[in-house]
C-alpha cells in the first residue's frame, strides 16, 4: 500500500535537546512538505521540498531543519532554537507544486518537550 | 501575504445540511481545497475548485466565486461520523503554489 508514515507518534523531549522527526512516503512524489499544528490553528508551513537535494523555508521555519537526500525521506529536526517546540507535526506529499491539487498527509507526530 | 477566513464552529443535527464559508485574500489566486480532519489525525483531501461553480462529491460539494473570493463547502445527510474540523487551503502563483490553511471549521453533529 502506498502511503506516508510518520514516527514516532508521540516524541517526549527535554527542553535544550534537538529531536529529529522522521518522515517517509511511497508514493513516488516528488513535493514534500512539513506544518505545524497547533489547538485550534490551521496548518502552519514549516519547510518544502520539491525535489531531491533541494527545500525551502515556509513561514515559521525559525528553529527547524531539514534534509531532503532521497526522494523518499523529508526529516524535520526540531532544533534547541525553537522556542515553543511543543506541537502536532504533519508531513505532507505530493506529485508537484503547480497544477497538481491533492496533498497526502501522513498520521502525525505529536512533540513534547518539557 | 495570504489569508482565509472560516467560522470557527459549526453545529447540526444528523440528517441535516450544512454550509461552511470560506473568504480569501491573495494574489494570483489558483485554487481552492478542502480538507477534512479528525481529532488528532491526518487531514484528507476532499475537494478542489480552480473555476466557478459547484463540484459535488457524492455528500460533499464544494463551490467558489473567484469574484468574490470565496467558498464553501456543502455536507448533506449529515452523519454523526462527519464531526471533525474542516480547513479550506488556498493555492497561488504569490504562495509559490503551497496551499495555504484556513484555521479550520469544527463541525459538531448531534443525534
Amino acid at each position: 500500500d502506498g502511503g506516508i508514515t510518520q514516527s514516532p507518534k508521540y516524541l517526549f523531549r527535554k527542553e535544550g535537546q534537538n529531536v529529529t522527526l522522521s518522515c517517509e512516503q511511497n508514493l513516488n512524489h516528488d513535493a514534500m512538505y512539513w506544518y505545524r499544528q497547533d489547538p485550534g490553528q490551521g496548518l502552519r508551513l514549516i519547510y518544502y521540498s520539491q525535489i531531491v537535494n533541494d527545500f525551502q523555508k515556509g513561514d515559521i521555519a525559525e528553529g527547524y531543519s531539514v534534509s531532503r537526500e532521497k526522494k523518499e525521506s523529508f526529516p524535520l529536526t526540531v532544533t534547541s532554537a525553537q522556542k515553543n517546540p511543543t506541537a502536532f507535526y504533519l508531513c505532507a506529499s505530493s506529485i508537484g507544486l503547480a497544477g497538481d491539487n491533492e496533498q497526502y498527509f501522513g498520521p502525525g507526530t505529536r512533540l513534547t518537550v518539557t | 501575504g495570504q489569508s482565509l477566513e472560516q467560522p470557527s464552529e459549526v453545529t447540526a443535527v444528523e440528517g441535516a445540511i450544512v454550509q461552511i464559508n470560506c473568504t480569501y485574500q491573495t494574489s494570483g489566486f489558483y485554487g481552492l481545497s478542502w480538507y477534512q480532519q479528525h481529532d488528532g489525525g491526518a487531514p484528507t483531501f476532499l475537494s478542489y475548485n480552480a473555476l466557478d461553480g459547484l463540484e459535488e462529491t457524492g455528500r460533499f460539494s464544494s463551490f467558489l466565486s473567484r469574484s468574490d473570493s470565496y467558498g464553501y463547502l456543502l455536507l448533506q445527510e449529515l452523519q454523526m461520523k462527519d464531526s471533525a474540523s474542516y480547513f479550506c487551503a488556498v493555492k497561488s502563483s504569490g504562495g509559490s503554489y503551497i496551499p495555504t490553511f484556513g484555521r479550520g471549521t469544527s463541525l459538531i453533529v448531534h443525534p
